[in-house]
């Protein structure tokens, strides 16, 4: 069993639609849990972090987290074609040092 | 100041040879991660670095690889008798606060390395 696992898609949206972005992980003592966003060719970019159970929303942006199920998601509305790129979730483990990221969600939004 | 840097941006290299790789984190960020990327995965990590000492180097592969940051702040990952295996991206990440566990790491733009 991976540590972080993503389905690797690519998922395909039309432009205006909810994109919802599944990730669980395998480490039930993780604390923090992280969405970046790399488009091809580019470095990743954090775009949100939650560390608590529940949702967290950053503008069309919304993260949620449920230990229990050790699990996190990310929630995109009103998607955009240049939302178009892959999303890595990241989890820091009980080390507190290493992150680990996921192989990624590959994600396209169609005008 | 600017971002993370890395240098260079591309190192194409010879089966065996000897490479070095850079990274310039952000100014005042004691925190600094090494990280390789394949192809179609995410990051995997290698190294984290607090200050001058690696505080966790569990992720290097074997013992062909080591980082150094004798300063605390500039870094570079040393990479003996190249392998094929060995070409991805590496990434260079610097955070602050260091070892936070709320925390944003800011990625340098990677070397891509290449061994023919």
């Amino acid at each position: 069993q991976k540590e972080v696992e993503q389905n690797s898609g690519p998922l395909s949206v039309p432009e205006g639609a909810i994109a919802s972005l599944n990730c669980t992980y395998s480490d039930r003592g993780s604390q923090s849990f992280f969405w970046y966003r790399q488009y091809s060719g580019k470095s990743p970019e954090l775009i949100m972090s939650i560390y608590s159970n529940g949702d967290k929303e950053d503008g069309r942006f919304t993260a949620q987290l449920n230990k229990a199920s050790q699990y996190v998601s990310l929630l995109i509305r009103d998607s955009q074609p240049s939302d178009s790129a892959t999303y890595l979730c990241a989890v820091k483990g009980t080390g507190g040092f290493k992150t680990i990221f996921g192989a990624g969600t590959r994600l396209f939004v169609k005008a | 100041g600017a971002g993370v840097s890395q240098t260079p941006s591309n190192k194409v290299t010879e089966k065996g040879k000897y490479v070095e790789l850079r990274c310039d984190p952000i100014s005042g960020h004691t925190a600094l991660y090494w990280y390789r990327q394949s192809l179609g995965q995410g990051p995997e990590f290698l190294i984290y670095f607090q200050g001058t000492g690696a505080a966790d180097d569990s992720g290097l592969p074997n013992d062909r690889f080591f980082a150094v940051r004798p300063e605390g702040s500039v870094s570079t990952l040393k990479i003996q008798r190249t392998e094929r295996g060995d070409s991805a991206v590496y990434l260079c990440a610097s955070n602050a606060p260091a070892g936070s566990l709320q925390e944003t790491q800011y990625f340098g733009p990677g070397t891509r390395l290449l061994v023919l």
